[in-house]
């Protein structure tokens, strides 16, 4: 049964240090995807790939945040420095995907939930 | 631009009982429409997908949605709730030229009673 995983699924850290969430796409998608759940603000897209390039990252902010994907089994996204508001749910999807007109279905992981203090 | 906008932030029903869950899009292109589910602590799941062709889409769970063009509606629908199904339930939209990327609207929190 294949999944999306996100580790850690829970974190807890200080205002100001550097937090790393990792994403293993379902093997054979090359599609990812960022999202950022909170109460207030409900599903952000931060920031999406295909093939490990970004396609977009504009929901991001690029001061402190930042999302790479080093191969294809592996997704990053970084946090640096950290800040109370960063608080929330972050979840990855990852998508088969064959041109940039196509339909993209999206399996998502499920999420770490990060808490700054 | 494109958005979504769930018309319901709660909506509690008995058990058994039919239940509608609205949504409306704005887009200026041709759309996909999507409905996926949360349950408590866990990622969001793919409930139903509009692509094209008939305008009635039935999914998992015995949920169905009707996709209204002239109306710019994806509302969601089940004859007979059961309590398993108290979640989030979100609407998502893709516009067919971005690649796959998605907007969600806010959500609806649907709570089955006994």
């Amino acid at each position: 049964d294949a999944r999306v995983t996100q580790t850690p699924r829970h974190k807890v850290t200080e205002m100001g240090q550097e937090v790393t969430m990792r994403c293993q796409p379902i093997l054979g998608h090359n599609t990812v995807f960022w999202y950022r759940q909170t109460m207030m603000q409900g599903l952000e897209l931060l920031a999406y790939f295909r093939n490990r390039a970004p396609l977009d990252d504009s929901g991001m902010p690029k001061d402190r945040f930042s999302a790479e994907m080093p191969d294809a089994t592996l997704a990053t996204l970084k946090i640096q420095p950290s800040e109370p508001r960063d608080s929330a749910v972050y979840f990855c999807a990852s998508g088969p995907s064959r041109a940039v007109y196509s339909y993209n279905e999206q399996f998502f992981g499920p999420g770490t939930r990060l808490t700054v203090l | 631009a494109q958005s979504v906008t769930q018309l319901d932030s709660q909506v509690p029903v008995f058990e058994e009982a039919p239940v509608e869950l609205r949504c409306n899009y704005s887009s200026s292109v041709s759309v996909y429409l999507f409905w996926y589910v949360q349950y408590p602590n866990q990622g969001l799941q793919l409930l139903l997908k509009y692509l094209s062709g008939s305008t009635l889409v039935k999914g998992i769970n015995g949920f169905e949605a009707e996709f209204n063009k002239s109306q710019t509606s994806f509302h969601l629908r089940k004859p007979s709730v059961h309590i398993s199904d108290t979640a989030e339930y979100f609407c998502a939209v893709s516009e067919n030229n971005q690649g796959g990327k998605l907007i969600f609207g806010q959500g609806t929190e649907l709570s089955v009673k006994p």
